[in-house]
């Protein structure tokens, strides 16, 4: 069965400061990896995923992560955060055949400071 | 195009009451999914469907049940509602089951249990 860690449950920036949130994973087969972002009071959005090829994936807003097999990891990085970028970020993993399910992690409180 | 919506948004319950969350949309996707959401856990897969009139259990599907009689909507329900079910409920959709595909998720519902 995949899991999915992400270490820190809260990161505080400043704005215009870049961000990394970590994400690692554990599976004994290849696996899609995604981040989702959740707004207040609002749904899970797709940010982006990774499904096979470059492994530097770029996303919606900014948002990039570099998938690293060698070190089970997907984190999530963006180079100058903004007030809006303020959200939760869920990192998740679903295994390369004929499985329905998202195994998501505990998420990541972004808190962007003025 | 809505997408996926949930009704209703907010709801209180005594222990021991019923009731059914709403689940639907209209991008005509196979795979539906209930989670709930709980502080420090992330997101957690109670029941899914692959299908109109089929359903799964997922990850904690304990004390709820779900049906899919037409393809766009997806219930779940609660028959003996108890305060371990306070939770955020979130529906998600997907076009198919395989693992690289995006879910799009419902804006919640938050359900309190007294």
């Amino acid at each position: 069965a995949q899991s999915v860690t992400q270490l820190d449950s809260q990161v505080p920036v400043f704005e215009e400061a870049p961000v990394e949130l970590r994400c690692n994973y554990s599976s004994s087969v290849s696996v899609y990896l995604f981040w989702y972002v959740q707004y207040p009071n609002q749904g899970l959005q797709l940010l982006l995923k990774y499904l096979s090829g470059s492994t530097l994936v770029k996303g919606i807003n900014g948002f990039e992560a570099e998938f690293n097999k060698s070190q089970t990891s997907f984190h999530l990085r963006k180079p100058s955060v903004h007030i809006s970028d303020t959200a939760e970020y869920f990192c998740a993993v679903s295994m390369d055949f004929g499985n329905e399910k998202l195994t998501f992690g505990t998420g990541t409180r972004l808190t962007i400071i003025p | 195009n809505a997408g996926v919506t949930q009704t209703p948004k907010f709801r209180v319950l005594k222990t021991g009451q019923s009731m059914t969350l709403l689940c639907a949309q209209d991008m005509n996707h196979e795979y539906m999914y209930w989670y709930r959401q709980d502080p420090g856990m992330g997101l957690r897969l109670i029941h899914y469907s692959v299908g109109e009139g089929t359903t799964a259990k997922g990850e904690v599907p304990d004390g709820y049940n779900v049906s899919r009689l037409k393809k766009q909507n997806f219930l779940l329900g609660l028959e003996s509602a108890a305060p371990s079910q306070t939770s955020v409920y979130f529906c998600a959709s997907s076009s198919l089951g395989r693992g690289r595909e995006t879910q799009y998720f419902g804006p919640g519902t938050r359900l309190l249990v007294l």
